[in-house]
């Protein structure tokens, strides 16, 4: 089955405590990206990747990293994480053909606490 | 700046009521245009791409329309399985691969 598949699903964690929350596709897709949702300001992108090696800010990439170091892998960290990235977190990917313009496929989400 | 608005925010119709839902967008070069459907708890699901003005996709009770500067998502006699937020989303093409989300139309179908 073609899937997203993100962990953990849940996380409650203390602010500064390094976590990683990783994300793994089976689509052979070349692009993937991290979103948070927020109530009122709907999907934010927070790091996006082209292809292994290849990454880059969207809009909301503050306090955030991320690697790409196979094509089916795009971990998202947060290296001292604070309260204010509380949230839900929706990774995605695509195939990337014709200058782009497909559409993503998204996981089921992680909702992150951070006390 | 790239921007894309969704109206309404919420919506509730009667089953088999028709309405539209708007997404207006101002983007400085256009990859595509997407409607994708999320329903409370799980990630959003893809729907439609549009990619040029004049564009149309149907979809059993769903119809995208595009044009320069806008996107509607037509329902037609909608049933309360129809209940969900869709969403419009822009990938642009400006020198980056973003996507930008609006921030979605609640809708309630009534039995």
């Amino acid at each position: 089955e073609a899937q997203v598949t993100q962990n953990p699903r849940y996380l409650i964690t203390v602010t500064g405590k390094k976590l990683t929350v990783t994300c793994s596709q089976n689509m052979n897709h070349e692009y993937m990206s991290w979103y948070r949702q927020d109530p009122g300001l709907g999907l934010r992108q927070i790091y996006y990747s082209m292809n292994v090696e290849v990454t880059d800010k969207g809009d909301v990439p503050e306090g955030y990293k991320v690697s790409r170091k196979e094509k089916r892998n795009f971990p998202l960290i947060l290296e001292s994480p604070s309260p204010n990235q509380t949230s839900l977190y929706f990774c995605a990917s695509s195939f990337w053909g014709q200058g782009g313009g497909q559409p993503q496929h998204f996981g089921d989400g992680t909702r992150l606490s951070i006390l | 700046e790239d921007q894309v608005t969704q109206s309404p925010e919420a919506l509730r119709l009667q089953e088999g009521e028709s309405s539209s839902l708007n997404c207006s967008y101002t983007v400085s070069g256009l990859r595509g245009l997407f409607w994708y459907r999320q329903d409370p708890g799980k990630g959003p699901e893809f729907l439609f791409t549009l990619y040029s003005a004049g564009e149309e996709k149907e979809k059993e009770r769903l119809k995208a329309t595009l044009t320069k500067k806008e996107s509607f998502l037509h329902i037609t006699a909608p049933k309360p399985e129809d209940s969900a937020t869709y969403l419009c989303a822009v990938q642009v093409a400006s020198g980056t691969y973003k996507y930008i989300f609006g921030t979605g139309t609640r809708l309630k179908v009534l039995a």
